[in-house]
Order: C-alpha cells, then structure tokens, then sequence
C-alpha cells in the first residue's frame, strides 16, 4: 500500500488567487512527480524532482511552480490563478532511478472561476 | 522520442466477457511497461508491469505480455466484472544511462465500462 497524500482533494477558487497544493510521501522516495490530467483523462508531466533541493520541468510547460526542501514534502503553487488551470493534478513518487514504479496520491480537482 | 498509442474508449463489455485492451509503445532503448488503473475519483494504482522482453505482468486476473518483435503489451482478462469498470492507462519508462527515468509516458487511457 503506497503512502501518498494529496490536499486539498477538492478546491474551488476565483481567478488570481494563490493556491498550493500539497503532496506528501512517507515511503522515504527519492523521486516525485506531478502530472496535470485534463478532462480527457491524458497524464501529463509537469514538473518532477530527483531528491532534496532539486527540481526539473516536464514534457509539458505550466505556469506553476515546485520546492523540494524535505524528501517528503513536494508542493505545487499557482501564483495566480486562471481557468485555464481548471484541472487534476496528480503527485507520484519513486523509490529511486533503479526502481521505476510510480505510486500515485489520490489527486486534487482545480476548478478556477 | 517515447510514445504509447492505445486503444479509444469506452469499451462496454457485459459482465464475464474477455477483455483486451491494445496498446503498443515506441522507445529508443529498452523501457518498462506498466498497466494503471484508475477508478473514479481516484489516483492512478499500479496493476501490473513487466520490465523485459518476453516477461508477463500479472494481478488480480490481468495478464500483459512484454512482446519486443511487435512493440506491444496488450491488457487480457479473461471474465471481467462490473468492478473492473474504470479508466485503464498503459505506460512507459525508460532509464538513462547516467541519469533516472523522467516519468512515466502514458497512453491517453481507455475507459472500460462493464455493464451487469
């Protein structure tokens, strides 16, 4: 069983407001991602990290941004909200870069008004 | 660069039928292959991978064989249940010389409805 935790799971907030959207692990993983989903169910990658103090974007450019500053805590900020990031966001981890599995936290539904 | 291409859903079987869900992967290299599942309101869950050719993936009576010759590892089960009803994600990885994989790359998901 994957220990993963995402909040909020759900939030609904209005154009310009700052959000973070929190993703812990307590697997002592090495490696976290975070995949944006859109309604038509496609993953996409949009930002990940190999470890403390490291941070790498991914195959798709967001305007939010990630801090890695503990091994467990890897949290994903939108300085300023708009609808068009209406969206799931999705945070994975992984043990490390032999050990490919990604385990998946239960996800947080955007909707920007 | 990788790419996953699987089928488009949904896919409506009734309840006991055989399922197969076609997904085939470009790679420069030698990548793991993995089968998500995730059901409503949920994150994605790992179903089953394989990480070489020729090896098979299996859980919870669903099977996918890794095939290097034709670049597939199509999802089978053999009697589904409404409880299998949920949207069905083939993925990717591939390691790096020097480096770790950089995700995953997922197909765009099939959504499998199974009606009693």
């Amino acid at each position: 069983e994957a220990d993963i935790y995402q909040t909020p799971r759900y939030l609904v907030i209005g154009t310009g407001k700052k959000i973070t959207l929190e993703c812990s692990q307590t697997m002592g993983h090495d490696k976290m991602y975070w995949y944006q989903q859109d309604p038509g169910m496609e993953l996409h990658l949009i930002h990940y990290s190999y470890g403390v103090n490291s941070t790498e974007k991914g195959d798709l450019s967001s305007e939010s941004t990630v801090s890695r500053i503990r091994t467990e805590h890897f949290p994903l900020t939108l300085e300023s909200a708009r609808p068009s990031h209406t969206s799931q966001y999705l945070c994975a981890s992984s043990e490390s870069e032999v050990e490919e599995t990604q385990y998946f936290g239960p996800g947080t539904r955007l909707l920007v008004l | 660069g990788n790419s996953v291409t699987q089928m488009e859903g949904p896919v409506t079987l009734s309840e006991e039928a055989f399922l197969t869900i076609n997904c085939t992967y470009t790679a420069t290299g030698y990548p793991s292959l993995f089968w998500y599942v995730q059901y409503p309101g949920e994150g994605l869950q790992l179903l089953l991978k394989a990480t070489k050719a020729d090896d098979k993936g299996s859980n919870k009576g669903f099977e996918a064989t890794y095939r290097k010759e034709t670049t597939s590892f199509h999802l089978e089960k053999g009697s589904v249940q409404v409880s299998d009803s949920a949207v069905y994600f083939c993925a990717l990885s591939e390691s790096y010389s020097g480096g770790g994989a950089d995700g995953l790359t997922f197909g765009k998901g099939t959504h499998l409805i199974i009606q009693p």
